[in-house]
């Protein structure tokens, strides 16, 4: 099974701010990495795809990086409905689809 | 635009069993495969299951594998998953997603309580 970590697990920032969330993957999973963000008492959103594709209606200010293990999410500026968490999930090898544990960006 | 409403969360006692369903519109349901998500309160998100578009295929999380079936009626467009010997580790969010891959579309979710 892959494990996913995300880092850190707790983003503090300001609104305008550049935000840059890690996740590391146990094995090789290609480019087949998505990233989505949940706002509370919200379903999660799917932001990126395969890595470094942003979903239908995403701004441009989210961006992913990567391949193999080791994957970003930029955010190029914080406005202020992008304070969420935020998690990493692969469809490498499955079954399971394995979620990353998550990165909560908060306001500073 | 794609709709998914989950209903049949509810209480029950560690051991009951319970069943949710997913109401799916604005999609040609019967050519998607479709997933069981949940949440715990306060946690991350847990993937449970997945089921191929015909429904011949099944795939399940270790933690729910031998107690969850999941199922579905593409002539209602509905998915469903039968929840046996639930566990207070069971109390979560569960959402259904449609996936081409990945979750492009969710649901709200419906709240499944496991408590004595």
């Amino acid at each position: 099974e892959i494990v996913l970590t995300q880092s850190p697990a707790t983003l503090s920032l300001s609104p305008g701010d550049r935000a840059t969330l890690s996740c590391r993957a146990s094995q090789s999973v290609s480019s087949y990495l998505a990233w989505y963000q949940q706002k509370p008492g919200q379903a999660p959103r799917l932001l990126i795809y395969d890595a470094s594709n942003r979903a239908t209606g995403i701004p441009a200010r989210f961006s992913g990086s990567g391949s193999g293990t080791d994957f970003t999410l930029t955010i190029s500026s914080l406005e202020p409905e992008d304070f969420a968490i935020y998690y990493c999930q692969h469809r490498s090898n499955w079954p399971p689809f394995t979620f990353g544990p998550g990165t909560k960006v908060d306001i500073k | 635009q794609v709709h998914l409403v989950e209903s049949g969360g509810g209480v029950v006692q560690p051991g009951e069993s319970l069943r949710l369903s997913c109401a799916a519109s604005g999609f040609t349901f019967s050519t998607y495969g479709m997933h069981w998500v949940r949440q715990a309160p306060g946690q991350g998100l847990e993937w449970v299951a997945f089921i191929e578009s015909n429904g011949n295929d099944k795939y399940y999380a270790d933690s729910v594998k031998g107690r969850f079936t999941i199922s579905r009626d593409n002539s209602r467009n509905t998915l469903y998953v039968e929840m046996n010997s639930l566990r207070v580790e069971d109390t979560a969010l569960y959402y259904c997603a449609k996936a081409v891959g990945y979750f492009n579309y969710w649901g709200q979710g419906t709240l499944v309580t496991v408590s004595s």
